[in-house]
């Protein structure tokens, strides 16, 4: 079935450290790919997306590339914040499905 | 505008007891979905409701959990004798549905706490 495997956290880094947060999927055909990010007290916001391969989805300074060969999209940010620290979310969804099927999560706390 | 708000934001209940959450969609959204994040888990999904369409119901996870969606708009989720592992935090989302790419925009929402 359709899956999505994340990096497991927490990751702790230093501002302005680089950010990488490894996500892959599993899925026939064709999905869309997300990456959501929970900050504190907050809900779920849409932080970038790619919808085919090769793609690259980009906002706030993250980014992430759809690589259908190695079925991956990962996340990455050069110089990370404090105002980053947050829980990230990778997601895919697949035509004609009905649903995000969500990766577990990956906690990012940013230290000065 | 305004985006999908949940209520309450926090409950409360005990063992056996039943409870309903209420969901507003962002206006316009025709798909509207529930999701559970337990402690420690990834969001599982729930149900689906798409314009008049029979729901989705797929992911519920047993005959206590129902849903309806009155007029294509506000959702309630109701669960029924409520289990201790039922807590968890609620979460509603809602979209246009009128493409592929199948944007969601999120609530809140709700944590529950059966004691």
């Amino acid at each position: 079935g359709d899956s999505v495997t994340q990096m497991e956290g927490p990751v702790t880094l230093s501002e302005e450290a680089f950010l990488t947060i490894n996500c892959t999927y599993t899925a026939t055909g064709y999905p869309s790919l997300f990456w959501y990010v929970q900050y504190p007290g907050e809900g779920l916001q849409l932080l970038l997306k790619a919808t085919k391969a090769d793609d690259k989805g980009s906002n706030k300074g993250f980014e992430a590339t759809y690589r259908k060969e190695t079925t991956s999209f990962h996340l990455e940010k050069g110089s990370v914040q404090v105002s980053d620290s947050a829980v990230y979310f990778c997601a895919l969804f697949k035509t004609g499905a009905n649903n995000l099927f969500f990766g577990t999560g990956t906690r990012l706390t940013v230290i000065p | 505008g305004a985006g999908v708000s949940q209520s309450p934001s926090n409950k409360v209940t005990e063992k056996g007891k039943d409870v309903e959450l209420r969901c507003d969609p962002i206006s316009g959204h025709t798909a509207l979905y529930w999701y559970r994040q337990s402690l420690g888990q990834g969001l599982e999904f729930l149900i689906y409701f798409q314009g008049n369409s029979a729901p989705d119901k797929s992911g519920l996870p047993s005959d206590r959990f129902s849903a309806e969606r009155t007029g294509g708009s506000v959702s309630t989720l109701t669960i029924q004798r409520t289990q201790q592992e039922d807590s968890a935090v609620y979460l509603c989302a809602s979209s246009l549905r009128d493409s592929w790419t199948e944007t969601q925009y999120f609530g809140p929402g709700t944590r529950l706490l059966v004691l």
